[in-house]
């Protein structure tokens, strides 16, 4: 069964860092791009950010540029997305998802259950 | 970056009747290369991750139902449901991939009237 499992988040203070998990199982991992995408309480989903399959490609929403970091091991079948200087509009339920046939550019079929990440002092 | 407008915000349908949402991109998402429009529709239900129903704007993923289907090209495209059920109830969102950063519609919330 393909699936993925999110781990991380919870609260923080403004300012603060937090790192987020997402293991992968039932696929050929490494040839998949993964991506992160968000949902702030009662607001639509919002794209965050996308990794290629090799991890060689990274790309970020303006929103999150230079702020957070998205990364993966393709030994652990595992992606990271490392946020730094958390604001207080970063607060939302994060999605780890993974590209429907691979590429950069692609839909995502697969979805984890979300974690939430609440930035408040 | 490609605006994705959606309408109506909200949909009140009856159920056994037809429910079309219409998602509007503010540029092509049509990639000439391939001849696919790089545009998704999701089905989001409260407490549960997104569900991709439909992707290169018209074909429909394994396991949805065949009321559901995906329409148009270039800038304009319709999520169609041909005959409501109750678990249709839910917001419904358009993606497009074709740029970066891929940018979802505003979501339109679809009921029972």
């Amino acid at each position: 069964e393909v699936q993925l499992v999110e781990s991380g988040g919870g609260l923080v203070q403004p300012g603060g860092s937090l790192r987020l998990s997402c293991a992968a199982s039932g696929f050929t991992f490494n040839s998949y791009a993964m991506a992160w995408v968000r949902q702030a309480p009662g607001k639509g989903l919002e794209w965050v950010s996308t990794i290629s399959g090799s991890g060689g490609s990274t790309y970020y929403a303006d929103s999150v540029k230079g702020r957070f970091t998205f990364s993966r091991d393709n030994s652990k079948n595992t992606v990271y997305l490392q946020m730094t200087s958390l604001r207080t509009e970063d607060t939302a339920v994060y999605y780890c998802a993974k590209s429907f046939r691979g590429g950069d550019y692609d839909a995502f079929d697969i979805w984890g259950q979300g974690r939430m990440v609440t930035v408040s002092s | 970056d490609i605006v994705m407008t959606q309408s109506p915000d909200s949909l009140p349908v009856s159920l056994g009747e037809r429910a079309t949402i219409s998602c509007k991109s503010s540029q092509s998402v049509f990639y000439n290369s391939n001849k696919k429009n790089y545009l998704a529709w999701y089905q989001k239900k409260p407490g549960q991750p997104p569900k991709l129903l439909i992707h290169w704007a018209s074909f429909r993923e394994s396991g949805v139902p065949d009321r559901f289907s995906g329409s148009g090209s270039g800038t304009d495209f319709t999520l169609t449901i041909s005959s409501l059920q109750a678990e249709d109830v839910a917001v419904y969102y358009c993606q497009q991939y074709y740029d970066t950063p891929r940018t979802f519609g505003q979501g339109t919330r679809l009921e029972i009237k």
